[in-house]
């Protein structure tokens, strides 16, 4: 079935530094894509979307592109703040409406 | 109201009573999701309602999980016979069914701490 991928283990890194998040997806057809972001103790918020290949997803300072040939959604940050430290979900919406997580990523940023 | 409510946010119970977890859609979406979300883990989908149809009750982990939707909107998800291994955050989303072939995002709850000692 269609899935999402995301790269293991807790990301660690400097204030200011540039951050990556890999995401690749397995589908059929053209899903959405989705990077979602969960604060401590908070539920899922909606950090960018893109629906459609090549489309841009930004929010924030972050950015994701929907990457058909590589079927990628990589997350990236020019320069991380303390504030960004936080959980990170990439997930795609299919055909039949089903939702798809990759398993998120913790990100801590260190000031 | 403006999003997604799940009630109680918290809630503690004993080994072997039932729960019930409440989530109220955004007005209007016709699709909604239950996730279970473990310590540390990721997402574990549970069941997913749209509109009058059948709902895809393919994550529920044990007939002690049950869901229902009542006239298209609240849900309510009932785990019987509460057991330990339980104990997690319970998400609830809804979603916009869009027409076109451009999929809507998902807007989540803040989830229900259930806590089962």
């Amino acid at each position: 079935g269609d899935s999402v991928t995301q790269m293991e283990g807790p990301v660690t890194l400097s204030e200011e530094a540039f951050l990556t998040i890999n995401c690749t997806y397995t589908a059929t057809g053209y899903p959405s894509l989705f990077w979602y972001v969960q604060y401590p103790g908070e539920g899922l918020q909606l950090l960018l979307k893109a629906t459609k290949a090549d489309d841009k997803g930004s929010n924030k300072g972050f950015e994701a592109t929907y990457r058909k040939e590589t079927t990628s959604f990589h997350l990236e940050k020019g320069s991380v703040q303390v504030s960004d430290s936080a959980v990170y979900f990439c997930a795609l919406i299919y055909g039949n409406n089903r939702l798809a997580f990759g398993k998120g990523n913790q990100v801590v940023v260190i000031p | 109201g403006a999003g997604v409510s799940q009630s109680p946010s918290n809630k503690v119970t004993e080994k072997g009573k039932d729960v019930e977890l409440r989530c109220d859609p955004i007005s209007g979406h016709t699709a909604l999701y239950w996730y279970r979300q473990s310590l540390g883990q990721g997402l574990e989908f549970l069941i997913y309602f749209q509109g009058n149809s059948a709902p895809d009750k393919s994550g529920l982990p044990s007939d002690r999980f049950s869901a229902e939707r009542t006239g298209g909107s609240v849900s309510t998800l009932t785990i019987q016979r509460t057991q330990q291994e339980d104990s997690a955050v319970y998400l609830c989303a809804s979603r916009r069914i869009s027409q076109g072939a451009q999929k809507t995002e998902a807007f989540f709850g803040q989830g229900t701490r259930l806590t089962v000692v």
